[in-house]
Parts: structure tokens; sequence; C-alpha cells
């Protein structure tokens, strides 16, 4: 039983270009969310997707930043004209229910790098 | 607005001693806690959880801690060992179903032999 996969584990991006980050939750989860952590803090909630529908996008950027969970294939995060302010680690985690229920399964992040 | 603090950015302790990480919280909503573990490169991995009308959840050698009058909330383990350095994230969910967690900023726990 595989867990949450992330792809690429490493991302690294010129000022200007897009940034497309790949989810593939737990099997049998539909619930995931995106956090995102700065260097030497915590993680922040971005946003919180079923399948189809963006249920709470409170955490995101307002501009650049998008977030889909399709029927069919992985949650995508696109962060578009990157910046070196967008450097960072970014979580998705899983949850075969809303997470208030039970605890979210983190994937092991994918680092971008904006140079 | 840091609603969840860590004040301790690092902890060092000695293997087999009682590792206690500390938590403080300012948002009364907040309704059920949880503990992760992250080591370098990887995930957070959750750990142990308490819900806001208990004051303790035990799991083998994790124990947390609540109290609500303080907002404060601790983690013990007992006893320490190598494998438990990395470091530990506090996190809290609002009531009403909210989806989202609040993390603190995380403690490094380094367990030397």
């Amino acid at each position: 039983n595989a867990g949450v996969m992330q792809n690429p584990r490493h991302l690294v991006r010129r000022r200007g270009q897009e940034a497309r980050l790949r989810c593939s939750p737990m099997k049998g989860h539909s619930h995931v969310y995106w956090y995102r952590q700065l260097p030497e803090e915590g993680l922040k909630f971005m946003v919180y997707l079923q399948k189809e529908n963006i249920i709470d996008e409170s955490g995101m950027p307002k501009e650049r930043f998008s977030a889909e969970f399709p029927k069919e294939g992985p949650s995508i995060l696109r962060i578009q004209q990157v910046v070196r302010g967008d450097s960072a680690a970014y979580f998705c985690a899983s949850s075969p229910l809303g997470q208030g229920n039970t605890e979210a399964f983190f994937g092991q992040g994918t680092r971008l790098t904006v140079v | 607005d840091q609603q969840v603090k860590q004040n301790s950015p690092s902890l060092s302790v000695q293997e087999g001693r009682i590792s206690i990480l500390n938590c403080d919280y300012t948002n009364s909503m907040f309704d059920y806690f949880l503990w992760y573990k992250k080591y370098p490169a990887e995930g957070p991995t959750f750990l142990i959880s308490i819900s806001s009308i208990k004051d303790k959840n035990e799991d083998g050698r994790f124990t947390v801690f609540l109290n609500k009058s303080a907002k404060h909330l601790s983690l013990h383990i007992v006893p320490s060992q190598p494998g438990d350095s990395a470091v530990y994230f506090c996190a809290a969910r609002e009531i009403q179903g909210a989806q989202k967690l609040v993390f603190g900023q995380g403690t490094r726990l380094t367990i030397n032999p």
C-alpha cells in the first residue's frame, strides 16, 4: 500500500517560469491538502481539495497559485511566474475522510528552488 | 499571527532520559491537537493526538498532556532513544469541521548517546 507520492522531489525553476507539483494520494483517500514550509518555519496550510472540488483555499496566495484535483490523476499545485520567495518545501497530505476526523498522511515533499 | 507556538527551537536530551516538548496556542476554538515527527528530506509523520475533551493520551513511549486553561500542551517521550532525534511539530485543528491544521514552528530534538 503505497503512501502519498509527490513528484518531483526536487524542482529548480528560473524566475518567471512555471512550477507544477504533483501529488498522488494514498489508495482510497479522496481528500488532499497542500502545505508549504519556508526555511526554519512550520508548515502553513494552503488548500484543501476533494475530487474535482476546492473546499478551502484560504491559505493560497491570491495570485499565481492554483490547485486542482481532477477526477482522474494526481492533484496538481501550479505556481505561475515563480519568484525567489516561492522557494520552499511543498507537502501534500491525504486522508480518507475530512482531516477533522483522522490524521492526514504526508508525502515526502517537493523542494522548489527558484534561481 | 502565530496561533500555535513552539518556543524552543531545539532541545538536547541524554539517551534514556525523558524528553519534554512544549507547545502553546492562542485560539480557544482549537479542539484537536496532533504531534508530528519529521526527519530531514522527509514528510511529517503522525505521532499522537489528543482531543480537547481529554487531558492526557498515551501511546507506548509517547504521552501528550493538554492543559486547556493554560492553552498548553506537551509531548513526553520516555525513555528517549537516538532514533527519536528529529524535528517535532505541534499542530491544532479548529472545531466545527474545519479541515486545515495550524502548525507550530517545530522543535529540533537531539538525543545524545
